[in-house]
C-alpha cells in the first residue's frame, strides 16, 4: 500500500506561470514531508521541507503547502523557468529526518518556454 | 555539495554474479542509506545504518547485505546478482538542513544493469 502518493505523473506549464505538484500521504505518524528535485544522471537534490508544526515553508520561487487534515501537502514554483523542468519526488518520514524517507513516485515537470 | 561518492557509477554484470557497491563520505555523518530507483516506483529503501556495524532492513532489502565498518563507507553487496537488481542505486547521508531537522541527502547513483 503506497504510503505516499503523486497522482500526476507529468505535468506541463508555460514559462512564467505557476507550477503545482500534489502530493498525498496516508500515514498519520508522518511529521517531516520534502521534496527533491531530480535531473537525468543524477542524484535527487533537496529543495526544501515542512514540519508538520507548520502550514507553510517558503524559499525563493519555492513555496510547500501542508494540509495536515487532508493528509495533503503542494510544491508551488513561482515563476516557473525552463530550468525546473525535472523530476520531482514527495517524501516523508516520521520523527524529522534521520528515520527512512518514504517517496512517492515522481512528477515530471516541463516547462515550455 | 554533501560530500558522498558513489563507486562505481556503471557497471554491467552476468546473473550470478556478486556485487558490491561504495558509498563513500567525508562528513563523518552518522546516518547513511541506500535506495534504488525504478520506473513507476520512486526511490525505495533497500538498507540503513545509523551507526558503525549498526544496519537495518528497509523495504526491499531481499537479495542485499550491507557493511558499515568504518562511519565512512558504507557497502551494499548484491551476494547473486538476478536480472530485477537491474536499477539505479543511490547512496544518501543525513545531516541538519535548519536548526533541528536532519535531512537527507543524495550521492550521484549507481547505474547497475544484470544481464
Amino acid at each position: 500500500d503506497q504510503q505516499v502518493k503523486q497522482n500526476s505523473p507529468s505535468l506541463s506549464v508555460q514559462e512564467g506561470r505557476i507550477s503545482i505538484l500534489n502530493c498525498d500521504y496516508t500515514n498519520s505518524m508522518f511529521d517531516y514531508f520534502l521534496w527533491y528535485k531530480k535531473y537525468p544522471a543524477e542524484g535527487p537534490t533537496f529543495l526544501i521541507s515542512i514540519s508538520s508544526i507548520k502550514d507553510k515553508n517558503e524559499d525563493g520561487r519555492f513555496t510547500v503547502f501542508l494540509n495536515k487534515s487532508a493528509k495533503h501537502l503542494s510544491l508551488h514554483i513561482v515563476p516557473s523557468q525552463p530550468g525546473d523542468s525535472a523530476v520531482y519526488f514527495c517524501a516523508a518520514s516520521a520523527h524529522s529526518g534521520n528515520t527512512p524517507l518514504v517517496f512517492g513516485k515522481g512528477t515530471r515537470l516541463s516547462v515550455i518556454a | 555539495d554533501a560530500g558522498i561518492t558513489q563507486s562505481p557509477r556503471h557497471k554491467v554484470t552476468e546473473t550470478g554474479t556478486p556485487v558490491t557497491l561504495r558509498c563513500h563520505q567525508t562528513e563523518n555523518h552518522r546516518y547513511m542509506y541506500w535506495y534504488r530507483q525504478d520506473p513507476g516506483h520512486g526511490l525505495r529503501l533497500i538498507h540503513y545504518s545509523y551507526g558503525v556495524k549498526d544496519t537495518d532492513k528497509g523495504e526491499v532489502s531481499d537479495g542485499y547485505s550491507v557493511s558499515r565498518s568504518k562511519t565512512e563507507d558504507f557497502l551494499l553487496t548484491l551476494e547473486s546478482a538476478t536480472s530485477s537488481q537491474t536499477s539505479v542505486y543511490f547512496c544518501a547521508i543525513s545531516r541538519l538542513a535548519g536548526v533541528s531537522e536532519e535531512t537527507q541527502y543524495f550521492g550521484p547513483g549507481t547505474r547497475l544493469l544484470v544481464l
